[in-house]
């Protein structure tokens, strides 16, 4: 079956500029995680959402990231007024329970170049 | 904060020869889980291992096993037998009860004929 999904694959934009990354998870999993990937560092976490709950956002770095799931299915991270520090992959993960048994799959990310 | 440490930033091994990778961890929790991860070039992470921390049992997946020792708070990985193949980032990462995972900063492997 088909994996995690994500687009663009790659994103090049200005200082200041708003951009949208999208997220399509594996079908059926209600889990979706956001991580993002800073060159030489490991992944950082960002949110996630769990089927109808409200979402934990404890690792948005300012109020300058969204995310938004809609229908329990796609999810789109949202970063305003884009950085230079922002330069990054982004990469999303789903699966199909919040126990910490379950494989999260990834997707290939999102490399976002801010000039 | 409840890190994850890999402290070898990069490592070499020969085709068919054995390498260990090193990973410690800070958690305050009783139940977690630990993984190794790997990402080649192509970014995408693949799932090489897990680890239940209330198992004593070491994990195995073919070539691939660990070294858990919870005392420690210590999570090692063993590449038997090395293939060019195996060539990546390897990433140790741990999830609690909420599930999100927190991951180390990554040991890039190379495998050198």
């Amino acid at each position: 079956g088909a994996g995690v999904s994500q687009s663009p694959s790659n994103k090049v934009t200005e200082k200041g500029k708003d951009v949208e990354l999208r997220c399509d998870p594996i079908s059926g999993h209600t889990a979706l995680y956001w991580y993002r990937q800073s060159l030489g560092q490991g992944l950082e976490f960002l949110i996630y959402f769990q089927g109808n709950s409200a979402p934990d956002k404890s690792g948005l770095p300012s109020d300058r990231f969204s995310a938004e799931r809609t229908g329990g299915s796609v999810s789109t991270l949202t970063i305003q007024r884009t950085q230079q520090e922002d330069s990054a992959v982004y990469l999303c993960a789903s699966s199909s329970h919040t126990s910490s048994y379950n494989e999260q799959f990834f997707g290939p990310g999102t490399r976002l170049t801010v000039l | 904060a409840q890190t994850v440490t890999q402290s070898q930033p990069e490592m070499s091994v020969q085709e068919a020869e054995t390498v260990t990778l090193s990973c410690t961890y800070d958690t305050s929790e009783s139940d977690y889980y630990l993984f190794w991860y790997k990402q080649p070039p192509s970014r995408q992470m693949i799932l090489v291992i897990r680890q239940e921390a209330y198992k004593q049992q070491n994990a195995t997946e073919n070539r691939f096993s660990v070294n858990f020792q919870k005392a420690a708070k210590s999570f090692s990985l063993k590449i038997s037998d090395s293939q060019l193949g195996d060539a990546a980032m390897y990433f140790c990462a741990r999830s609690g009860t909420a599930s999100k995972l927190t991951f180390g900063t990554g040991t890039r492997l190379q495998v050198t004929l």
